[in-house]
């Protein structure tokens, strides 16, 4: 089993939308959340970082931590055409060592 | 500010030969870098961690002796390919943490594609 498992989409939403991107993972240990976004031949770039469980907002993005089910979001509201890129979680015990999913692939369709 | 980078963004090379490839932290010191290998449609996969001054940590699985990390300055790390196979093809992206920083806040570079033919 992965440590972390990713839908790989691809997914397609109009502009304006909300989009819902998700990950699992397997290990409890865990406590550092990050969704990285990575444009076409371009390295991630971070956009949310969440310790432990709970919500974080930024602008549009939301994160939000479950713990007790091993499962975090990332939602995008009013989704634009500049937000069409692959979106990685990641995640790490001690805040060093990541451990990546294997990106969504997100499209906003003008 | 906290700009990354990588050179060359694209490199293509004969089987048997050795290619190496820099990151630079532009505008901070780094004191840990991370070396990480993305093949298509796959996650980010750490190869290496390496801190300035002391020989890099390898992730198990990876052969030392083929992906020879140098961490010589705050700055400047490089990963050398030696005798690259075509199945060493693949993105090849390296990340720093800042001096200081938060642990968790890992700044990504480009990325280098390697083609070995």
């Amino acid at each position: 089993q992965k440590e972390v498992e990713q839908d790989p989409g691809p997914l397609s939403v109009p502009e304006g939308a909300i989009v819902s991107l998700n990950c699992t993972y397997s290990n409890s240990a865990f406590q550092y959340f990050m969704w990285y976004r990575q444009y076409s031949r371009k390295g991630p770039e971070l956009l949310m970082y969440t310790y432990s469980s709970g919500n974080k907002e930024d602008g549009r993005f939301t994160a939000q931590v479950d713990k007790s089910s091993k499962y975090i979001s990332l939602f995008i509201r009013d989704s634009q055409p500049s937000d069409s890129a692959t979106y990685l979680c990641a995640m790490s015990v001690s805040g060093n060592q990541f451990y990546f999913g294997t990106g969504t692939s997100l499209t906003v369709i003008p | 500010g906290a700009v990354v980078s990588q050179h060359p963004s694209w490199v293509i090379c004969k089987s048997g030969t050795s290619v190496k490839i820099e990151c630079r932290s532009l505008d901070f010191q780094a004191t840990t870098m991370f070396w990480y290998r993305q093949f298509p449609k796959q996650s980010l996969m750490l190869m290496a961690t390496s801190n300035e001054g002391s020989k890099a940590t390898y992730e198990q699985g990876v052969e030392k002796d083929k992906f020879l990390i140098n961490h010589a300055s705050l700055t400047l790390s490089t990963l050398t390919v030696t005798s690259a196979h075509p199945e060493d093809s693949s993105f090849y992206i390296c990340s720093a943490g800042a001096a200081g920083g938060l642990s968790y806040e890992q700044y990504f570079g480009p990325g280098t594609r390697l083609t070995v033919t």
